[in-house]
């Protein structure tokens, strides 16, 4: 399943809302997961299920979606908040993650 | 709350092999199935393959397929990923994370949660 993210790179101010997209190229029904990553770290989990925030999460973060489209919503931009993140699908073997969208300070 | 942590940096030749581990820290693995991937410089993480480490099964990504072999050991603290015939394509940092809960050898779908520090390879000559 190839996982597509868009866009590539969102530049933004802090407060602001971000919008981040990905799409799968048949349907995973809500087995999807989303990451963040900050240079020289691991990724860490901030979505599950779709829509599920795993601990320790912000609410600001917000997960919708179901099928081949869903979203990452963060409400309002903190300074911690950028880094790239990615979605993976855990429907099918192999687990495949989308390439990214980096958000970057406007 | 289980911890993974993982051997140090390596440095190896073209053609040579590479064995990382990855440990549990403050528990076990338990049920559940131990995967690696890898991530080369401003690429997104890529499956190679996993493990249920109190079976001894592993699975592989048809890509690694004859070069990489998953091992752990039965009392679910340990489990290592070895690669062979490296090149310079493998230089990346290298994840063990955990995956799906397994009830014998089926394992349910499950995302990667808690994942590694990570360990770099570099394949230089």
């Amino acid at each position: 399943i190839v996982m597509t993210q868009s866009p590539a790179t969102l530049s933004l101010s802090p407060g602001e809302r971000a919008t981040l997209s990905c799409r799968a190229s048949q349907s995973v029904s809500n087995n999807l997961a989303w990451y963040q990553q900050k240079p020289g770290q691991a990724p860490r989990l901030l979505i599950y299920d779709a829509s599920t925030r795993a601990t320790g999460v912000p609410v600001r973060f917000s997960g919708s979606g179901s099928g081949t489209e869903f979203t990452l919503t963060l409400s309002s931009l903190q300074s911690e908040d950028f880094a790239v993140y990615y979605c993976q699908q855990y429907h099918n073997w192999p687990k495949t993650f989308g390439q990214g969208t980096k958000v970057e300070i406007k | 709350q289980v911890q993974l942590v993982q051997s140090g940096d390596e440095v190896r030749k073209p053609g040579s092999s590479v064995r990382v581990s990855c440990k549990a820290s403050g528990g076990t693995f338990g049920s559940y199935t131990i995967t690696w991937m890898r991530q080369a410089p401003g690429q997104a993480p890529e499956w190679m393959g996993r493990i249920i480490p109190i079976l001894g099964v592993p699975m592989y990504a048809q890509k690694f397929q004859g070069r990489v072999t998953i091992t752990a050991d039965k009392s679910a603290t340990i489990a290592y990923m070895e690669l062979s015939s490296l090149n310079s394509e493998d230089t990346a940092v290298y994840y063990c994370a955990r995956g799906g809960f397994c009830s014998g050898a089926t394992c349910s779908r499950r995302w990667f949660d808690p994942w590694g520090q990570g360990t770099l390879v570099t394949v230089s000559s």
